[in-house]
């Protein structure tokens, strides 16, 4: 059964720095890993997806890679700024012929302080 | 504006009260998905639904049941079997091999 961890749990930068968070996952057959934004008390928004058959991502100050191998997942995010701060998931799919086969991480939950 | 919309934002649930949240889209999206989130924890399916008139039970559907009588609509009841209704629920559509998307969320608390 696929298992997503994320870690740390919670994470305190100052503003400018740059920065990794983790996603990892048990199971290396994935059709595509997705990472999401969720600001309190909303809904979940996703910033990028990276397929089974790429290695990274790239949106602006975002970039996440993709390691199957070793199940690992990064987002990295570039001269940090207070209004990054938010709970970040990453979301492991199985299958591609329904959304239903997606197990979520807990999240990471980021401050950036100004 | 296509999109995603759930109602209402916050719900209070009095014990043994079945309550019902909305999730409607017009993203011309097959299928719907609800999901819970809990503090500390991923987000959790409860059900799916892939077309309509049909849906499938998800992790956690325990004391849950939906309907999905139009391909924009996929209502969430809540009912006084589930003990531990309260959370942050959350609503999701996709096409067939798409990214989903979610919701702004309905805060379920129990009274």
């Amino acid at each position: 059964k696929q298992e997503v961890t994320q870690i740390p749990a919670a994470l305190s930068v100052p503003e400018g720095e740059n920065l990794v968070l983790n996603c990892s996952f048990t199971d290396s057959a994935i059709y595509n890993l997705q990472w999401f934004r969720q600001d309190p008390g909303k809904g979940l928004t996703s910033l990028l997806l990276i397929q089974s058959s790429q290695r990274e991502q790239t949106s602006g100050r975002l970039n996440a890679s993709l390691d199957k191998s070793s199940g690992r997942s990064t987002l990295y995010i570039a001269a940090s700024q207070p209004g990054d701060s938010a709970t970040y998931l990453c979301a492991v799919r199985s299958s591609w012929t329904s959304y239903d086969k997606v197990i979520f991480g807990p999240g990471t939950s980021l401050s950036v302080i100004p | 504006d296509g999109g995603i919309t759930q109602s209402p934002k916050y719900l209070f649930r009095k014990e043994g009260q079945n309550v019902t949240l909305s999730c409607e889209q017009n993203l011309n999206h097959d299928a719907m998905y609800w999901y819970r989130q809990d503090p500390g924890q991923g987000l959790r399916l409860i059900y799916y639904s892939q077309i309509v008139n049909d849906f499938q039970k998800g992790d956690i559907a325990e004391g849950y049941s939906v309907s999905r009588e139009k391909k924009e609509s996929f209502p969430l009841t809540v009912t006084s079997a589930q003990k531990n209704p309260t959370a942050f629920y959350l609503c999701a559509s996709s096409g067939l091999n798409t990214e989903a998307f979610f919701g702004q969320g309905t805060r379920l608390t129990v009274v």
